[in-house]
């Protein structure tokens, strides 16, 4: 039962350009969304969030929307640079859990 | 380094044997968490540390794995007669339990049952 989905394994995108990163969850009871970023060989870091309480986060060239009614995120980064490349990371959490929930990734290219 | 650190790197075993991975959480960072990345999939939650003590185990897939911490620092990981199922990346991250949304990873062990 996968929670959180991310339905697009790989994205390729002109540098420059505007990068959207899709997500989707199931369970109503997340109120708190994140997205990582992970180069080869290198754990998760942590990119932005955004709480349920809120539609919009900002953070320079990220941007998380979130749509509650439709349980779907996404992650804009704009412009699109080739440091960007990188497998991207939605996870979702809980009020009460500690764990996070992830998607499975998706592949950004950047082509210069 | 300030870092989560976790070792091997990589380990290679065979089917049948056991294995041990390491994590070393970030000083002060009293949460610990186990991940597990097979490939082409997400980030699976094993288990969550608080402290030295275990609350949440549910992501433990069968008896074979099972987990310690001790000195609210080090933890290992152990998974017993390993199966090429388990082959995977295993991440570790440690967080301050009031901030569990901001969790951060080691680089993983990469571990390979041949």
């Amino acid at each position: 039962d996968q929670q959180v989905k991310q339905n697009s394994p790989s994205l390729s995108v002109q540098e420059g350009r505007i990068s959207i990163l899709n997500c989707d969850y199931t369970n109503s009871m997340f109120d708190y969304f994140l997205w990582y970023k992970k180069y080869p060989a290198e754990g998760p870091t942590f990119l932005i969030s955004i709480s349920s309480i809120k539609d919009k986060n900002e953070d320079g060239r990220f941007t998380v929307f979130l749509n509650k009614s439709a349980k779907h995120l996404s992650l804009h980064i704009v412009p699109s640079q080739p440091g960007d490349s990188a497998v991207y990371f939605c996870a979702a959490s809980q009020q009460g859990a500690q764990k996070l929930v992830f998607g499975q990734g998706t592949r950004l290219t950047i082509n210069p | 380094g300030a870092g989560v650190s976790q070792s091997p790197s990589n380990k290679v075993t065979e089917k049948g044997k056991d294995v041990e991975l390491r994590c070393d959480p970030i000083s002060g960072h009293t949460a610990l968490y186990w991940y597990r990345q097979r490939l082409g999939q997400g980030l699976e939650f094993l288990i969550y540390f608080q402290g030295n003590s275990a609350p949440d185990k549910s992501g433990l897939p069968s008896d074979r794995f099972s987990a310690e911490r001790t000195g609210e620092s080090v933890s290992t990981l152990t998974i017993q007669r390993t199966q090429q199922e388990d082959s995977a990346v295993y991440l570790c991250a440690s967080s301050f339990v009031s901030r569990a949304n901001e969790q951060f990873f080691g680089p993983g062990t990469r571990l390979t049952v041949l």
